[in-house]
């Protein structure tokens, strides 16, 4: 079973600009998530995604942003591009069982960096 | 709010030599216990995971333990092996969202040759 996958791998945009990354969910998994990660603050939850409904959303700006498709691909997008934006991104997906907790498995992540 | 800690930041071991990464939750309802492993450029990778009905669990090389009672839990890699060089993350969640998943912040773990 492929695992999932996110594209572009590597992104350079700069300050201002807005960018979209794009995640496909391993084959059955229903759940999306989207974190960023930096040396500094780690892992950092964004968001998580389910039946194409935003289910919970971590502590950044509206600037981020996201969504879900009918076959459970998912989107984020970053407006107004700032320096601190620069991260890895990375997404992951979970079968999402109710009462359950079940296993993230993520992807290989899209470099972004912002100058 | 809840946290994970996990130690040490670093970690230097003869090839060869075990390895153990400890982590520490504050969370008692916490009840999965995920261990990921990143090498660089690459995402985390699920390496082993243990859930709060169980104290140990073992794959080849591998091993983790629980201690509910002290919320600690560890990672145990024996017959370290160059390709083990990687950043650790522990992990511990309760329920079915990821938003409830709350990561530790890493142990890097480089092996001598």
């Amino acid at each position: 079973k492929a695992g999932v996958t996110q594209t572009p791998r590597y992104l350079i945009k700069t300050r201002g600009q807005q960018v979209t990354l794009s995640c496909s969910p391993i084959s059955g998994h229903r759940s999306v998530s989207w974190y960023q990660q930096t040396p500094g603050q780690g892992l950092q939850f964004l968001f998580e995604y389910f039946s194409e409904t935003q289910r919970n959303k971590g502590n950044f700006p509206g600037r981020f942003s996201g969504r879900q498709f009918s076959n459970s691909r998912s989107e984020m997008n970053v407006s107004t591009l700032e320096l601190g934006d620069s991260a890895l991104y990375l997404c992951a997906s979970s079968l999402y069982r109710q009462g359950s907790t079940d296993t993230q498995y993520f992807g290989p992540g899209t470099r972004l960096t912002v100058l | 709010g809840e946290n994970v800690e996990q130690h040490p930041s670093t970690l230097s071991v003869q090839e060869g030599d075990s390895a153990v990464i400890k982590c520490t939750y504050s969370d008692s309802a916490s009840n999965y216990f995920p261990w990921y492993k990143q090498e660089l450029g690459k995402g985390p990778q699920l390496i082993i995971d243990i859930r709060s009905n169980v104290g140990e669990k073992k794959d080849q090389r591998i091993a983790v333990t629980l201690n509910k009672t002290a919320k600690h839990f560890s990672l145990h890699i024996t017959e370290t092996q160059p390709e083990d060089s990687a950043v650790y993350f522990c992990a511990a969640s309760r329920g079915s969202s990821a938003s409830k998943i709350i990561f530790g912040s890493g142990t890097r773990l480089s092996i001598r040759p």
